[in-house]
């Protein structure tokens, strides 16, 4: 079945450090790519997102790039601030049409200090 | 705004007795979702709902009901809940294929002792 793997943290950086948080996946099909995060007490929002190989998404200084040669979706961010602070969760849905919901990662708790 | 919301966001219950997390969405979606989410083991999809009256079972579906009825509502039932349900749950709704982005509700905290 489909799997996502990411580290898992936490992740302890100072402010305007560079951040890379790797993603690799396995799946059947052409999945859709996703990072969501989420803020502390709150639901996952959307961060970015890929559909198709070598697309990259990019939010909020936030980049990642799918690669279907290495099958992986690195998130990564040129200069961290403490209000990155969160859990980052890599993603996929291997179905166009619909009918699954996303296969998560285990999420990486990603701490900045300042 | 444009929103999911979830009741009640926190709940304290005991082994076997019913309960219902109630789930809604104003963007006229027709895919909804529930996922439990534990430490180390990331999100889970418990049951998914394609449009009213379709419903199907995600990667964790034991233990639990859902049902369709309006296109805007998911509750989620634990009709006798038990201490490895306890958990963080959190509802999502989508609009068209699996390539959008899932819009997720602020989360249930549920325990059960």
């Amino acid at each position: 079945g489909d799997s996502v793997t990411q580290m898992e943290g936490p992740v302890t950086l100072s402010e305007e450090a560079f951040l890379t948080i790797n993603c690799t996946y396995t799946a059947t099909g052409y999945p859709s790519l996703f990072w969501y995060v989420q803020y502390p007490g709150e639901g996952l929002q959307l961060l970015l997102k890929a559909t198709k190989a070598d697309d990259k998404g990019s939010n909020k200084g936030f980049e990642a790039t799918y690669r279907k040669e290495t099958t992986s979706f690195h998130l990564e961010k040129g200069s961290v601030q403490v209000s990155d602070s969160a859990v980052y969760f890599c993603a996929l849905s291997d179905s166009g049409g619909g009918a699954d919901g996303l296969t998560f990662g285990k999420g990486t708790h990603l701490i900045i200090q300042p | 705004e444009a929103q999911v919301t979830q009741n009640p966001r926190y709940l304290i219950t005991v082994t076997g007795k019913k309960l219902t997390v109630t789930c809604s969405q104003n963007m006229n979606h027709e895919y909804m979702s529930w996922y439990r989410q534990d430490p180390g083991l990331g999100l889970r999809q418990i049951y998914y709902s394609m449009n009213v009256e379709v419903t199907d079972k995600g990667d964790v579906p034991e233990g639990y009901k859902v049902s369709r009825k309006e296109k805007r509502n998911f509750p989620l039932i634990l009709e006798s809940p038990s201490p490895n349900q306890t958990s963080l749950y959190f509802c999502a709704s989508r609009d068209g294929g699996g390539y959008n982005e899932q819009f997720f509700g602020p989360g249930t905290r549920l325990t059960v002792l």
